[in-house]
């Protein structure tokens, strides 16, 4: 079976500093990959999608950047975070569109 | 452009009482998908129900069905004798032909005792 595996948990960073969430899938070959973010009691706003390695897709121009360096390998990065990085940022993947996309467990980011 | 409306912020239900959440969506496409999302206090989003667009019969799963209105371009979901697990955040979400899944703004229910 399918498992998605999303890290860390919770991360409390400086503004200014780095930040790279990963995100791996298990049990499925050349799935679709995303990131989302959920700011506090709203909905989610995709960020990026990749179809493939090294295919990014950007949703939303903003201080973030994504890439899959490998095929079940997705990582969300920032050089420098801002105050307004801050939420809750869930990964997800597809393999098809019927199917629906499937998530992990989200990463909730406080920027200080 | 695709968007998905829930006009409904929040939403409170008696427990073993049927509860339902509506969506709208907005598309120019006519073969799609459609999906019910619950998130519940944990914030793992968890698909609960899914609607092709080109089948008239409406999806089931247990005490989770929808009403899937095609010409209005209405989603709704309706929770059957409702269960105090079932209070969460609840996403409808939109996809069509661009690998983007498109998601309301939720609604949240409340199942009371």
């Amino acid at each position: 079976s399918q498992t998605i595996h999303q890290w860390p948990a919770t991360l409390v960073q400086p503004v200014g500093s780095p930040l790279s969430l990963e995100c791996t899938v298990e049990g499925t070959s050349n799935p679709n990959l995303y990131w989302y973010r959920q700011a506090a009691g709203r909905g989610l706003q995709l960020l990026f999608y990749s179809v493939g390695i090294g295919q990014i897709s950007s949703e939303v121009p903003q201080n973030l950047s994504a890439s899959r360096p490998q095929d079940r390998q997705f990582i969300l990065s920032s050089k420098k975070l801002l105050l307004s990085d801050s939420g809750f940022y869930l990964c997800a993947w597809s393999v098809n569109e019927q199917g629906g996309a499937f998530f992990g467990q989200g990463t909730r980011l406080t920027v200080v | 452009a695709q968007t998905v409306t829930q006009s409904q912020p929040e939403m409170s239900v008696q427990e073993a009482e049927t509860v339902t959440l509506s969506c709208t969506y907005d598309t120019s496409e006519n073969n799609y998908y459609l999906f019910w999302y619950k998130q519940p206090p944990s914030r793992q989003m968890i698909l609960v129900i899914r609607q092709e667009a080109y089948k008239q019969q409406n999806a089931t799963e247990n005490r989770f069905s929808v009403n899937f209105q095609k010409a209005a371009k209405s989603f709704s979901l309706k929770i059957s004798d409702s269960q105090l697990g079932d209070t969460a955040m609840y996403f409808c979400a939109f996809i069509s032909g661009t690998y983007k899944y498109i998601f309301g703004t939720g609604t949240r229910l409340k199942v009371l005792a």
